[in-house]
């Protein structure tokens, strides 16, 4: 049974750093692609890219220019970092496993509100 | 990126009823649409993968259909543990794109 858990800050203030780590249990996190999906009422579901087990990456060009996504296999964990946050970044940030790089999302964590406010 | 619509944005329905909910592509995705279900405070759950394959574990009431650029997902016969809001997310091209969802509520 695939268990996600998202972590980090619930409070960012406005330009700085959003840092989110996710940890992964119930298998093997050196097979599959891992994304960062976020849920705010103003823009509803968006991807924000993943990391793969190999430590690949591919971002949302909405965001690449400010997201850096990591992975630590030793550890079971991934992270992301988004940078410059706005009012706009403030949304529940799901991680989530892909099986193949197919972008069907298989498993979710259970999301962690993140808010940007000073 | 593609575009993702669907309709109703709402519904209201009752235990036992049928339920259709409709999503359109701004392009044509094949069958690279998947359906998701939230409840309240709870993350997306899959449903359907590939248009039509049902997730492992998801009740046989949930069926999806379509290609190309309209789809539908249907429930036939609605339980009281199905209200809750519906999203389609097309998997043809990268970013994955989500609809804005359909919330089923009860009448």
């Amino acid at each position: 049974q695939v268990q996600l858990q998202e972590s980090g800050p619930g409070l960012v203030k406005p330009s700085e750093t959003l840092s989110l780590t996710c940890t992964f249990s119930g298998g093997s996190i050196s097979r599959y692609y891992w994304s960062w999906i976020r849920q705010s009422p103003g823009k509803g579901l968006e991807w924000i890219g993943y990391v793969s087990y190999s430590g690949t990456t591919k971002y949302n060009p909405s965001f690449k220019s400010r997201v850096t996504m990591s992975i630590d296999t030793s550890k079971k964990e991934f992270s992301l970092k988004l940078r410059s946050v706005t009012a706009a970044d403030t949304a529940v940030y799901y991680c989530a496993r892909d099986d193949r790089e197919t972008y069907e999302f298989l498993d979710w964590g259970q999301g962690t509100l993140v808010t940007v406010s000073s | 990126d593609i575009q993702m619509t669907q309709s109703p944005s709402s519904l209201s329905a009752s235990v036992g009823d049928r339920v259709t909910i409709t999503c359109r592509a701004s392009q044509s995705i094949s069958s690279h649409l998947n359906w998701y279900q939230q409840r309240p405070g709870k993350a997306p759950k899959i449903l359907i993968y590939g248009a039509s394959s049902l997730q492992s574990g998801v009740p046989s009431r949930f069926s999806g259909g379509g290609s190309g650029t309209d789809f539908t997902l249907t429930i036939g016969s609605l339980q009281p543990e199905d209200f809750a809001t519906y999203y389609c997310q097309q998997s043809f091209s990268a970013p994955p794109t989500f609809g804005p969802g359909t919330t089923v509520d009860v009448k």
